[in-house]
């Protein structure tokens, strides 16, 4: 099945520790990002990559940071820097860029205490 | 900063009546536009999209209408069902920006 998963779908976290959550994809996708979603609002953009071995800020990519080494991955680690961290975080791609149908993970639920 | 929190609008329906979802989008240049379904704990899933060349643009029981004079989109569902309950979110994107903008999301209840 072609599809996109993120791992773990829960996360708990001490403050002051860096996180890295998964994000793969096997639908031969070239572009990728990671939102944010807190409760009740829309989805903020934290990161996207459109090729292997590049990525760009989005809204709020302060306290956050990826990589991109294989078209198939696009991990996100949330560093001791991000202030307010706990968070649901979701990881998207899409065959070109934005102006194409985004293929959503089901999501990782970030708690920091 | 960062913004509060705020409740969802939230549309109830009965079920089998349609569905009007509306959304105002902010950028007058935007030229794609997406809905997107959210159901609790997952992720968005592609409803429908259109582009600003079109006004209207229909799928399985859903439709989108595009009114650029007022920048306002809606989602029409026919014969509202259970499984139409989610939170339904809008979403903008301006060709060469690689942003994509999502608006805050309206809660549809459907009521068996």
């Amino acid at each position: 099945d072609g599809g996109i998963t993120q791992s773990p779908k829960y996360l708990f976290r001490k403050e002051g520790q860096n996180v890295t959550l998964s994000c793969e994809q096997n639908l031969n996708h070239d572009a990728m990002y990671w939102y944010r979603q807190d409760p009740g609002q829309g989805l903020r953009l934290i990161y996207y990559s459109q090729i292997v071995n590049d990525f760009q800020k989005g809204d709020i990519a302060e306290g956050y940071s990826v990589s991109r080494e294989k078209k198939e991955s696009f991990p996100l680690t949330v560093t001791s820097a991000q202030k307010n961290p706990t968070a649901f975080y979701l990881c998207a791609s899409s065959t070109k860029g934005p102006q194409y149908e985004q293929y959503f993970g089901p999501g990782t639920r970030l708690t920091v205490t | 900063g960062e913004s509060v929190g705020l409740h969802l609008p939230t549309l109830s329906v009965q079920e089998g009546d349609n569905s009007i979802i509306n959304c105002a989008y902010s950028n007058s240049a935007s030229d794609y536009f997406i809905w997107y379904k959210q159901e609790s704990g997952k992720g968005p899933q592609f409803i429908i999209d259109i582009r600003s060349n079109m006004d209207k643009r229909q799928g399985q029981r859903v439709t989108v209408l595009l009114n650029k004079t007022v920048k306002h989109l809606s989602l029409q569902i026919a014969a509202t069902q259970p499984g139409d309950s989610a939170v339904y979110f809008c979403a903008e994107n301006m060709r060469g920006y690689q942003k994509v903008t999502f608006g805050t999301g309206t809660k549809l209840q459907v009521i068996p």
